[in-house]
Parts: structure tokens; sequence; C-alpha cells
């Protein structure tokens, strides 16, 4: 069946370091791929998402890139920030133009000052 | 602009118990995912509502049952309630017409003792 694997489970860097985030998924006909931020007792925010007709997309300090040939795709933090703290889950559609989504199982993501 | 509500927050049933979640898609969306959370883990996809119908179903029994209304608010119900239901059970909502961006509520913890 359909799976999105995630690396690594727990990621702790100094304030001002990157962090990177890799998914893979498995099912070729995926074509939309979400990444959300989840804070303690909240529900997931979604942060940036990227569409299989693009290779990399950035918004300010965040960027995600996408390998279709590989199914991998990566979430990128620069000049991170102590609130940038919090549980981050990539997703995959599951299909071709459908909203629903399979998720990774999560990267906890601490940043120290 | 108010975002996805859900409600309750919180709530405690028994085993064999039935429990009905509900939820308030953001203004302007028409379309309603569930998904269920346990502790430690990604979302995973019970059902979406679009029409007033459930267009797209997870792997989940049919113990867990839907409904949506005329102004796109959803309900998600779960009979014979088991200790293995206990989750945070969240509702995304989004725009059919859109390119699949889903907002998710804060969720409702339900615990089943």
């Amino acid at each position: 069946g359909e799976n999105v694997e995630q690396h690594p489970s727990t990621l702790s860097v100094q304030e001002g370091d990157s962090a990177v985030i890799k998914c893979t998924y498995s099912d070729s006909a995926s074509n939309y791929f979400p990444w959300y931020k989840q804070e303690l007792g909240k529900g997931p925010q979604l942060i940036i998402d990227i569409r299989s007709n693009v290779g990399e997309k950035k918004d300010q300090r965040i960027a995600v890139t996408l390998n279709k040939t590989a199914k991998h795709f990566s979430l990128h933090i620069t000049e991170t920030q102590p609130e940038d703290s919090a549980v981050y889950f990539c997703a995959a559609s599951i299909g071709y133009n459908t909203d629903k989504l399979i998720f990774g199982t999560g990267t906890r993501l601490q940043v120290f000052p | 602009d108010a975002g996805v509500t859900q409600s309750p927050t919180h709530l405690i049933k028994t085993r064999g118990q039935q429990v009905t979640l509900r939820c308030s898609p953001k203004s302007g969306h028409d379309t309603v995912s569930w998904y269920q959370q346990a502790l430690g883990q990604g979302p995973q996809f019970i059902f979406q509502y679009y029409e007033e119908e459930e267009r797209q179903r997870g792997n989940f029994p049919d113990r867990f049952s839907g409904h949506q209304f005329p102004n796109y608010s959803s309900e998600l119900n779960v009979n014979a309630l088991l200790l293995g239901d206990s989750a945070l059970y969240l509702c995304a909502s989004s725009y059919s017409q859109g390119a699949y961006e889903q907002y998710f509520g804060p969720g409702t913890r339900l615990t089943v003792t």
C-alpha cells in the first residue's frame, strides 16, 4: 500500500543553524506534497507545499525540494529560531489530483538558543 | 476570518459507547476531511465529505461514519468504542475548486476507558 517514510524522527540544532527533514513516498501517482508544523496541543499548520510539476519552492526561511524520479522530497529551514521548535510532518497525496493525504511519522525539531 | 473549529475539545467515553464530534470548516471551504492521530504518529485519513456525501474513505471500519450538512459543517460518529479509538481527531477543510490545500482544526482529544 501507499507509504511515506520520514527521517530523522528527532533533530536538535543550535539557533541560526539549518535543519533538513527528508521524506520518501511510494505512490508514483502522488502529485501534491504539503508540509505541516504541529505545536503542542494544536492542530497541524500548513507551512509550505509543492506540486509534482515543480522541483523547488521557497518561502522566506523555508524551502522544499522534490525529486520525482527518486520519490524524495525535503524540507529545509534556514536561520532556525527557537519558535521553529515543533513536530513537522510531510505528506503526499494518495493518487493523482486528490487531496486525500498520507502522512509521515513526524520529526521533532528542537532549536536551542 | 474564522479558521476550522472543532468541538468538543476533550471527551472521555467508556468502551462500547458512541461519540459524535463536530467540525465547522474555514470560511469559503466546502470539503471536510477527518483524520485520526494516535499519540506520536502522523494523522491517518478516515474519510472526506463533499456535497453532503462521503467522497473518499481510508482504511477504517464501518463503526466510523460521518455526515455533512448544507452549511458544509460535518460530524464524525464512532460507534461501539474500543480502547484503541483513543486519539486526537482532526478535521481539515479545503475548497473543491482550489489547489488541494487543507487547513486543520485544533482537534478533539478522545479518551476511551
